[in-house]
């Protein structure tokens, strides 16, 4: 089973911060690297996702960093919000089947 | 647009019960997933529906766990007889399909006592 593996753990900061997540694939066939959010009590949502043949994807103030030779890819959280604070998941396709492998999930705090 | 449905919302169970859980994916999407959810993980793939055929069932636990969707619409995802190991929320999501967005359900959240 191929896997994704994500850091930190949970993150804390400051309101205004910049919060950013890692995360590392091993597939090289993956093309598509989504975030997805969560919060507590409900399912996951998409929040950004890349393809590889860019290195980096905006969307007001989440950006997706992508580094194919490292098979790294990275979320930055600008002038990061309370209401910021959830649990993000990296993920990337598994196979022929196009399901997902999800990372272990990133805490994300944003005190105010 | 509704997005998917799921109920219960919440199911607690003493162990070697059985639970069934409901999924009513968003019109039109021809993919549907279970995923099962441990506090503090990542969701984990159990079973991947296209219309009505199973795709991916490499993770589902056969022996216990069972799943069908009828009709390429609902579905459901059974346990049979329930473990203490299978507390954690069940998801359920769909695609429009091949490699994109999954709209995901709220979950049902499984207690096994």
């Amino acid at each position: 089973q191929q896997q994704v593996k994500q850091s930190p753990q949970s993150l804390i900061v400051q309101k205004g911060g910049i919060s950013i997540i890692n995360c590392a694939y091993e597939n090289t066939a993956f093309d598509y690297f989504p975030w997805y959010q969560q919060f507590p009590g409900k399912g996951p949502a998409l929040l950004i996702a890349i393809r590889p043949d860019v290195s980096e994807k905006k969307e007001g103030r989440f950006t997706i960093s992508f580094n194919k030779s490292a098979k790294q890819f990275s979320l930055h959280i600008m002038d990061s919000q309370p209401g910021d604070s959830a649990t993000y998941f990296c993920a990337g396709p598994g196979g022929a089947t196009n399901k997902l492998i999800f990372g272990t999930g990133t805490l994300l705090a944003v005190q105010p | 647009e509704a997005g998917v449905a799921q109920s219960p919302r919440y199911k607690i169970i003493e162990k070697r019960q059985s639970v069934a859980f409901w999924c009513n994916p968003i019109s039109g999407h021809a993919t549907l997933y279970w995923y099962q959810q441990i506090l503090g993980q990542g969701p984990k793939l159990l079973i991947q529906f296209q219309n009505n055929g199973v795709v991916d069932d490499s993770q589902l636990p056969k022996d216990r766990f069972s799943a069908e969707r009828l009709k390429g619409v609902d579905s459901t995802l059974k346990i049979q007889p329930a473990k203490l190991e299978d507390s954690a929320v069940y998801l359920c999501a769909t695609g429009s399909g091949g490699v994109g967005e999954q709209f995901f359900g709220p979950g049902t959240r499984l207690t096994v006592l």
